[in-house]
């Protein structure tokens, strides 16, 4: 398995709290991304990122913010958290050439 | 864009039959093309991808897949299905150059009847 690990894996917080998801490779890829997944819609893009401090926006990017300040770690935070945003989130990280790889994925509870 | 059509958000089928699982895509480009499964609770496995060379490709688990430019498609295939096939799979594209992200479809559960 690809060296991605995301924590936590399970969080429930309060409407209008921050909240960041944490991912972290040992992989040395370049790109790396959020991806949120719901019934329905598949895995949507929510950011991504190729390169220290370059980050670039999904499909789904509002009210989500990102940083990358080291290769192996890419944070999603979750400025105000809103009840729509209770999903599973996936990280993947790719070469930039073929597939991605995915984390296990953190399921995140906005109550 | 890129984009992908999976026809069928759930199929079934019986054991040791065949599985066919749909996928059409759409791109302004050649496409890298790939095939994803999901067991529950996990994170995303790579069954396949066309990246441009033969265009039958096969996978793991005995997964295989064919991809038809005339058709704009890349269907799954299994000949003959087990329990263990039971998860969502999931067709994604992006172009075969760039570092563009993948782009996912809805996604097939599929549900094996014993």
């Amino acid at each position: 398995d690809a060296g991605i690990t995301q924590s936590p894996r399970h969080k429930v917080t309060e409407t209008g709290t921050p909240v960041t998801l944490r991912c972290h490779q040992t992989e040395n890829h370049r790109y790396m991304y959020w991806y949120r997944q719901d019934p329905g819609h598949g895995l949507r893009l929510i950011h991504y990122s190729y390169g220290v401090k370059d980050t670039d926006k999904g499909e789904v990017s509002d009210g989500y913010s990102v940083s990358r300040s080291k290769t192996e770690d890419f944070l999603l935070t979750l400025e105000s958290a809103t009840s729509s945003q209770t999903s599973v989130y996936f990280c993947a990280i790719s070469t930039g050439f073929a597939e991605a790889f995915f984390g296990q994925g953190t399921r995140l509870t906005v109550v | 864009a890129q984009s992908v059509t999976q026809l069928g958000s759930h199929v079934s089928v019986s054991e040791g039959a065949l599985v066919l699982l749909r996928c059409n895509y759409s791109s302004s480009v050649p496409p890298y093309l790939f095939w994803y499964v999901q067991y529950p609770n996990q994170g995303l496995q790579l069954l396949l991808k066309y990246t441009s060379a033969a265009t039958l490709v096969k996978g793991i688990n005995g997964f295989e897949a064919e991809f038809k430019k005339s058709e704009t498609s890349f269907h799954l295939t299994k000949p003959s299905a087990h329990m263990s096939d039971a998860a969502e799979y999931f067709c994604a594209v992006r172009k075969n150059f760039g570092n563009e992200k993948l782009t996912f479809g809805t996604g097939t559960r599929l549900t094996i009847i014993p």
